[in-house]
């Protein structure tokens, strides 16, 4: 399938490292937050959520990590897999609004 | 989670003309959404489809240019008028609400790719 990550930023892991993918969001007033990944051809995959409340949660070899302070998100991914070679994007949105938005992405390329 | 089928999934376009996408959703949702996803870019949100009302779109985005319908908690469509190159995206359709765990998730389609010719 096409890729949909052409012009995006790329980070480059070697399998079985750890990666850390960046996001800044915008609205200091978001309470929720997801981390989707999309492969070529498809729609994006929600990978793990959390909620302002929190500043960490983990999912199976993932980690999100949430700082107000900064608009900044984070997600983690352990011992990563050729098959996590993906475009990862951070969304935002207030929990009761329902309306999310995207911020830029990160394309993941992951080295045998 | 739902299941978020769209067809068609792509398609080929002469300049000038509209395509109505479709969106099936396999149980029922309470919001729907319809996102744009340039080449290279990110997803940019167009509109939240209203079930029996007119949908409320984001700025940049208008009626005439992308009618939306909604006529149930299923189903809507997304079309695309008057077509221009750069009207060439993926277009996508999600939902949350639904009657499954992590209702407030935003659950996505293949996405239809179109070209504008």
């Amino acid at each position: 399938g096409e890729s949909v990550g052409l012009h995006l930023p790329t980070l480059s892991v070697q399998e079985g490292d750890n990666s850390i993918i960046n996001c800044a969001y915008s609205n200091s007033a978001s309470d929720y937050f997801i981390w989707y990944k999309q492969e070529s051809g498809k729609g994006p995959q929600f990978i793990i959520d959390i909620r302002s409340n929190m500043d960490k949660r983990q999912g199976q070899r993932v980690t999100v990590l949430l700082n107000k302070t900064v608009k900044h998100l984070s997600l983690q991914i352990a011992a990563t897999q050729p098959g996590d070679s993906a475009v990862y994007f951070c969304a935002e949105t207030l929990y009761n609004f329902n309306k999310f938005y995207f911020g830029s992405g990160t394309k993941l390329n992951v080295k045998p | 989670s739902a299941v978020i089928s769209q067809k068609p999934s792509r398609d080929i376009c002469q300049r000038g003309t509209s395509l109505t996408i479709q969106c099936q959703v396999d149980s029922q949702v309470t919001m729907m959404f319809w996102y744009r996803q340039q080449p290279g870019q990110s997803l940019t949100l167009i509109a939240t489809a209203n079930q029996g009302s007119e949908a409320t779109y984001e700025s940049g985005f208008v009626i005439d240019k992308f009618p939306i319908s909604r006529p149930n908690l299923t189903f809507s469509t997304l079309t695309v008028s008057n077509m221009s190159p750069e009207d060439s995206s993926i277009y996508l359709c999600s939902a949350t609400g639904g009657v499954f765990s992590g209702a407030n998730v935003l659950t996505f389609g293949a996405g239809s790719r179109l070209t504008v010719l």
